[in-house]
Order: C-alpha cells, then structure tokens, then sequence
C-alpha cells in the first residue's frame, strides 16, 4: 500500500553540524515532494520541494535528494541551529489520486547548544 | 502574503454542539484542504477542494461537513463529535493541486 516512513524517529545533532534527515516512500507514481517543518503548537511549514524529474534541490542552509531508484529523499541541513529544532515531515504527493499529500511519520529533530 | 488563517485558534465542545472552523487564504491559491492531526503523528488528509468544488473526500465522517464558499474560504462544520476526534484540525491551501502547500496554524479542538 502507499506510505512514506522515515529511518530515524529522533535526531539529536550538536549546534553547528549538518543534519540528515531520511524518508522512504513506497509510491512510484509520486511525482512530487515536499519536506515541511513543525514547531510544538504550530501548523506544518514548507521548507522546500523537488520535483521527480530533479534529483537535488538547494535552498538556504537545506538541499534535498531524491533518489527514485530507490524511493528515498534526505532532507540536509546545514550548519543546524538550535531554531531548527522541530518535527520534519516529508510528504509525497500522488498524480494518480489528484494529487493528494500523503505525509511521512515524522523526525524529531533535536539540536544541542 | 504567504498567509493561511484559520479560526479559532482553539475550541471546547460538547458532543451535542454545533460549530464551525474557519480558514482563510488571499493568495489566489484555488486548491484548499482539511487535514486531522494528532499528537505525535504526521497530518492526515480529510478533504480536498479545487476550485470551490469537493474533489477529495477521505472517507470522513458525515459529522464533519466541508463547505467552501469561495475560493478565499473554507469552513468545517463540525456537529456530534465525539471525544476521539478531539486534535489539531489543520487548513492548506496551494496554488493548484500537487503544487506547495501552505498550512495555517491549526484550531486546537478539544471534545468533551
């Protein structure tokens, strides 16, 4: 069936390092994904997208991979903050189902001072 | 204005109520969403509307009506709950469908 799962539940990183977050989607008509970022008590918010015919996607301080051979998207931060601190949630959107948003079950990040 | 509102920002109701969430977007976006969420799980899609028509119904509830009475309002009407759909209620819109999304900040819905 369709899902999008993560590797690592929890993340912990010390200030200044980059960060690897990891997804596995199941769905090779998705042809769409975004990664989004939730602070406690807030909504979802976008942080950056690629689309299937890219493989990598630069933002400010992030980058996303798409790997289709595999069916997997890394989200990277770089040079991580404590501001980063956050659940990140992946989600892939499927063509075939009028391109509803299925998302991932999460990663918390943590980020030590 | 990247900007999603949704109100209220939290609600207490009792199983016998009737109320409504509300959510609105002035971004021209014409794709408009409702997604359930609970603590510590990703957000779950419940209706998708594209240009004011319901396109997406994830086999919700009858006592969760979606209505969108033009392309810059969505409101959820809500009437019988029960406890167990007591979570964060979260609003989306996107420019078209399968194009990023935007959320609010959610309504905080509690039902005793």
């Amino acid at each position: 069936g369709e899902s999008v799962g993560l590797h690592l539940p929890t993340l912990s990183v010390q200030e200044g390092d980059n960060s690897i977050i990891n997804c596995a989607y199941s769905n090779s008509a998705s042809d769409y994904f975004i990664w989004y970022k939730q602070e406690s008590g807030k909504g979802p918010q976008f942080i950056i997208d690629i689309r299937s015919n890219m493989d990598k996607r630069q933002g400010q301080r992030v980058t996303v991979l798409l790997n289709k051979t595999v069916k997997h998207l890394s989200l990277q931060i770089a040079a991580t903050q404590p501001g980063d601190s956050a659940v990140y949630f992946c989600a892939e959107s499927l063509p075939t189902q009028g391109g509803k948003l299925i998302f991932g079950q999460g990663t918390e990040l943590s980020v030590k001072p | 204005d990247t900007e999603v509102t949704q109100t209220p920002k939290h609600l207490v109701m009792g199983m016998t109520n009737k109320k409504s969430l509300k959510c609105e977007q002035h971004m021209g976006h014409r794709a408009m969403y409702w997604y359930k969420q609970k603590a510590k799980k990703p957000p779950e899609l419940m209706f998708v509307y594209s240009y004011e028509k319901l396109s997406i119904n994830e086999s919700v509830p009858s006592r969760f009506s979606p209505e969108c009475p033009n392309s810059s309002l969505l409101n959820l009407h809500l009437h019988a709950l029960q406890p167990e759909d007591s979570a964060l209620y979260l609003c989306a819109s996107s420019r078209e469908r399968n194009t990023e999304a935007f959320f609010g900040q959610g309504t905080r819905l509690t039902v005793v």
